[in-house]
Formats: structure tokens, sequence, C-alpha cells
């Protein structure tokens, strides 16, 4: 079993939509949960990092980690063709920089 | 925010031969560097982390004779792959490492990636 789980898609919604992004994970030391986007060809950049459980709100993202059920989600509302990408999350324990990271959902928003 | 640049960009050779990539930090220093692997389609695959001054630490499977890790300064680390096969065509991405603005957590700053074909 993967320490991290993330369903590959592809996810393909209208501009407008609310998209629901999702990741598993098996491992309970993790404590930093991070999204990131990645553009084709190019590096990840860090959307949102949350510390243990709860909600983290910023601009028209929101990610919410939930420790009880190993589950975390990143919500993208008012979706935009810009968003069109591929979605990462990255998980780390305590007092250690190594990121585990998810397999990536591409994602496309269509006009 | 801070400012991972790699290079080359992109960089063909023949197989056998050895190719280097640059990671730097442009406007922060960083102790801790990563090199990691991706293939198509999938996520990335931490091969090493390499620290200022000392030795890389390397994953397991991932082979240390082949995968040749030099972190000369605190702005600069470097990835040689030896005796290059077609197998180890790739997207090389590097990370720096860097306190959080909070200064909670030790984030990864990325660079814009590698993409090594060899022929």
């Amino acid at each position: 079993q993967k320490e991290v789980e993330q369903d590959p898609g592809p996810l393909s919604v209208p501009e407008g939509a609310i998209v629901s992004l999702n990741c598993t994970y098996s491992n309970s030391a993790f404590q930093y949960f991070m999204w990131y986007r990645q553009y084709s060809r190019k590096g990840p950049e860090l959307l949102m990092y949350t510390y243990s459980s709860g909600n983290k709100e910023d601009g028209r993202f929101t990610a919410q980690v939930d420790k009880s059920s190993k589950y975390i989600s990143l919500f993208i509302r008012d979706s935009q063709p810009s968003d069109s990408a591929t979605y990462l999350c990255a998980m780390s324990r305590l007092y250690t920089d190594k990121l585990i990271f998810g397999t990536g959902t591409r994602l496309q928003v269509f006009p | 925010g801070a400012v991972v640049s790699q290079h080359p960009s992109r960089v063909i050779c023949k197989s056998g031969t050895s190719v280097k990539i640059e990671c730097r930090s442009l406007d922060f220093q960083a102790t801790t560097m990563f090199w990691y692997r991706q293939f198509p389609k999938k996520s990335l695959m931490l091969m090493a982390t390499s620290n200022e001054g000392s030795k890389a630490t390397y994953e397991q499977g991932v082979e240390k004779d082949k995968f040749l890790i030099n972190h000369a300064s605190l702005t600069l680390s470097t990835l040689t792959v030896t005796s290059a096969h077609p197998e180890d065509s790739s997207f090389y991405i590097c990370s720096a490492s860097s306190v959080s603005w909070d200064l909670s957590y030790n984030e990864q700053f990325f660079g814009p990636g590698t993409r090594l074909t060899v022929l």
C-alpha cells in the first residue's frame, strides 16, 4: 500500500465549477499537509499548507485535513481555465523536510 | 517568494556519457536541497537529500555511484548522472528548503526541472 493515494484523474470541469481534489494516507505520523500545483514541464509550486487537522482558506482555494480519517482535500471555487494543471498533495512528519507526494490529479477547466 | 533555478532546462546526450545538472537558490541560502525524479504522469520520487558540506543521503533503490550529488555551497547543488542510459531519461527536479515566513515549518521551493533524454 502506498503511503499517499491520489486519484490521477483526469478531471475535466466547466469554467466556474467547484473542484474537489482528495488524497488519503496511511501514516498517522504525518503532521504537515501541502497542495502543490504543477503546470506541464514545470516544477511544482506551493498552493496551500496545513499543520495538523482543520481548514485553511486562501482566495478561491480551501484546504481541509481530517486526520481521524487520514483524508485531505483541496477545493477550488469558481474554477478558471488557468487552473488547468496537475495538483499534487504532499505530506511530511514533524522535524523532517522529507515530503511524500501523491501521484497528482490532472485537472482541466474548459471555457 | 524564493526562487530556485535549474540548468540546463533540457539536455540530450548519448548513452554512456555523463550529464551534470545544477540547482541554485537565487535569493536565499538553503541548508538542504532535494533531488527528485518524475516520470510522465507520475508523481515526484525523492532520490536524495543533500546538505551543504556533507554527503548526500540517498533513498532506497537509488544508486549513489550513478547519481552523484555535490552540495558545495548554501546556494548550489549539482546532480551528475554518470554513464547515462536510455532508462535514465526522465524529468529531474530539485528543491531547496527554507524556513517558512511564519517560521512554522521548512518550505520546499522547487526548480523548473531538467528534462534529460538519453539516446
